[in-house]
């Protein structure tokens, strides 16, 4: 069974500050992670996702994660958010292949002008 | 390319009613996803298909859900009667073979008086 936690539902930030949405996965195999953004009134789209090789991953709009195996952690960070990043994020975790993917409850970034 | 195509966007009916939910998955992609998206539960899972044929429906609430896909251009998702707590928007999903990137409709926003 796989599972994906994300302990902050809301999260305001600053515009120009940092920011780092957490996610937290359990897997009994390999897994693969990603992270998507959801847009008001949108369906989701991938903002990045970790398969193998190196542990930091880049993804679209400046993002970053990196994957941690021993910490079972797969961050997302910014180092400066603009007003277009105002959205919900949801972190997901998959075995591959044929397998499903498991989605978390999302966290919702708030950038404040 | 048009990306996932979900019909109706919106759609407001009474309890008892059926109501069916039409998805066009990108052409060429050979896996699709159902979700449904609601504030107390966010993002489930209710089914995939893989080629056309269903490999995991465990998501789906009850009996009054059922979905099918005919063919590899379009799937199905009705609701058979409909109740109040099936409002939510419905997500339709589409999964190129050989990758674990999954890509997202508009969704539908289902009301149920």
């Amino acid at each position: 069974a796989q599972s994906v936690t994300q302990l902050d539902s809301q999260v305001p930030v600053f515009e120009e500050a940092p920011v780092e949405l957490r996610c937290n996965y359990s897997s009994s195999v390999s897994v693969y992670l990603f992270w998507y953004v959801q847009y008001p009134n949108q369906g989701l789209q991938l903002l990045l996702k970790y398969l193998s090789g190196s542990t930091l991953v880049k993804g679209i709009n400046g993002f970053e994660a990196e994957f941690n195996k021993s910490q079972t952690s797969f961050h997302l960070r910014k180092p400066s958010v603009h007003i277009s990043d105002t959205a919900e994020y949801f972190c997901a975790v998959s075995s591959g292949g044929y397998q499903k993917v498991t989605f978390g409850t999302g966290t919702k970034l708030q950038v404040i002008p | 390319d048009a990306g996932v195509i979900q019909s109706p966007r919106h759609e407001v009916t009474e309890m008892g009613q059926e109501v069916t939910l039409r998805c066009k998955p990108i052409s060429g992609h050979n896996s699709l996803f159902w979700y449904r998206q609601t504030m107390m539960r966010g993002l489930e899972l209710l089914i995939y298909f893989n080629n056309n044929v269903p490999i995991d429906d465990s998501g789906m609430p009850e009996d009054r859900f059922s979905a099918k896909m005919p063919n590899a251009s379009f799937s199905t998702l009705k609701i058979q009667p409909s109740e109040p707590r099936d409002s939510a928007v419905y997500f339709c999903a589409s999964r190129p073979m050989g990758t674990d990137t999954q890509y997202f409709g508009p969704g539908t926003r289902l009301t149920v008086l």
